[in-house]
């Protein structure tokens, strides 16, 4: 059984950039969902994916979207990066769309650098 | 706007030593309670999913309490080992998203 694969692990970009960050889902799972994580800070959400379709968004503006795929694998893209994007950015598996009870699966991150 | 909260920050205990922290959270349109155990550069590993009131895990050495009236839960863990050494999440859920707290960083000598 494979875990959940981000890449890259680390990232620096410029502002004004953008960004895309790719998750490979645990196997046997179909909904990924998308964590920001800012120093100092638990990881807040961004969005979630179930079946292709975005199921749910947390407050973050427009420039941050993502797809997923037919194998449920995901992106998450930025656009016109800014200094506040800096962070690691955590994606996480599961199965199916219940209200939180299932477990979750985590990748190891990607280091997102704006300079 | 929704919160959970993490008590202590952090915690230095010696080897040996048990050791239990607190999340608290929203008590309305309660779900579920995730524990998760993160250790640096690697991914969150989740702990306990707790879903009822009163619900007790255990997991070794580790185990977790749930009060959703009140809107708590405790992790306890019996005689910290080194590699016990790792920062401790709680994430609430009313939907399909978690919602975390910002840990609990436990450093154990030996």
């Amino acid at each position: 059984e494979t875990g959940v694969t981000q890449s890259p692990t680390h990232l620096i970009k410029t502002r004004g950039q953008q960004v895309t960050l790719r998750c490979s889902s645990q196997s046997g799972h179909n909904t990924v969902s998308w964590y920001q994580q800012a120093l100092g800070q638990g990881p807040q959400f961004i969005f979630q994916y179930y079946r292709e379709e975005e199921n749910g968004r947390g407050n973050f503006p427009p420039r941050f979207s993502g797809l997923q795929f037919p194998n449920y694998s995901s992106e998450l893209n930025v656009n016109a990066l800014e200094l506040d994007d800096s962070a690691l950015y955590l994606c996480a598996s599961s199965l199916g769309r219940g209200q939180g009870s299932y477990g979750y699966t985590f990748g190891s991150g990607t280091r997102l650098t704006v300079v | 706007i929704l919160n959970v909260e993490q008590s202590p920050q952090s915690l230095h205990v010696q080897e040996g030593d048990s050791t239990n922290f607190t999340c608290s959270f929203p008590s309305s349109n309660f779900y579920a309670l995730h524990w998760y155990r993160w250790e640096t550069a690697k991914s969150p590993e989740a702990l306990f999913v707790m879903t009822l009131n009163g619900d007790e895990k255990k997991k070794g050495r580790i185990s977790a309490t749930l009060n959703t009236k009140e809107g708590y839960s405790y992790l306890y863990i019996k005689g910290s080992q080194p590699e016990d050494s790792a920062t401790y999440l709680c994430a609430f859920t009313d939907t399909d998203k978690l919602i975390f707290g910002t840990g609990t960083r436990l450093q154990v000598f030996p």
